[in-house]
């Protein structure tokens, strides 16, 4: 159980565009989401949290402009990435979890690449 | 601010010896997690620590914490090849938000 999923596993665009990433909650229903990035061979850091139904939280230096976060539904969060640069290419995990658990459920990622 | 770091950050083993990781954190938190990443994947939950004097143990893995100390070790035994793989340490903050760890890139060789 506690399945999280992310489309596309990996993507390629060019430097000025946008792009859109899913995570989704197979099995449960996730009150909470969370985007992280992680650089290549570097911890992964947390950009935001969002609820469902509500506006993400964004830690600091992450810009809310840039990296819009949509929880429209208890199983969907999207992050889309938007006049995308090559410095933006990284690994993008999710992670879900529902109201009073301890663990939050990641995603397989999605590898960007911005050329 | 807060810091969660890893000790050390890389470690080069051989099979069939022990060894343990450490995990320092610099804020007051009640829970504590060990993940594993294979190269190119997610995350893989290993154990959550609860309270202080926690200890978990599966397999040749075994992780506690000492929340007076802001100190979490994962100690592993006989290592195997297996085992090869990033391994991060994970503190809660304000009920949900994860600090991630540096990171602590093992290899275990023959």
């Amino acid at each position: 159980g506690a399945v999280v999923s992310q489309h596309p596993s990996r993507v390629i665009c060019k430097s000025g565009t946008s792009v859109k990433i899913e995570c989704r909650s197979l099995d449960f229903q996730a009150t909470t989401m969370f985007w992280y990035r992680q650089f290549p061979k570097k911890s992964l850091m947390l950009m935001a949290t969002s609820n469902e139904g509500s506006k993400a939280t964004y830690e600091q230096g992450v810009e809310k402009d840039k990296f819009l976060i949509n929880h429209a539904s208890l199983t969907l969060s999207t992050l889309t990435v938007t006049s995308a640069h090559p410095e933006d290419s990284s690994f993008y995990i999710c992670s879900a979890r529902w109201d009073h658990s301890y663990e939050q459920y990641f995603g397989p990622g999605t590898r960007l690449t911005v050329t | 601010e807060l810091k969660v770091e890893q000790n050390p950050l890389f470690l080069s083993m051989q099979e069939g010896k022990n060894y343990t990781i450490y995990c320092n954190y610099s804020t007051t938190s009640d829970r504590l997690y060990w993940y594993r990443q294979d190269p190119g994947k997610s995350l893989e939950s290993l154990f959550v620590l609860l309270s202080n004097g926690a200890v978990k143990q599966e397999g040749r893995l075994m992780a506690s914490l000492d929340t007076k100390a802001r100190l979490s070790t994962l100690h592993i035994t006989a290592a195997v090849h297996d085992l090869s793989a990033t391994y991060f340490c994970a503190v809660v903050i304000l009920t949900d938000k994860l600090i991630f760890g540096t990171g602590t890139r093992l290899q275990v060789f023959p």
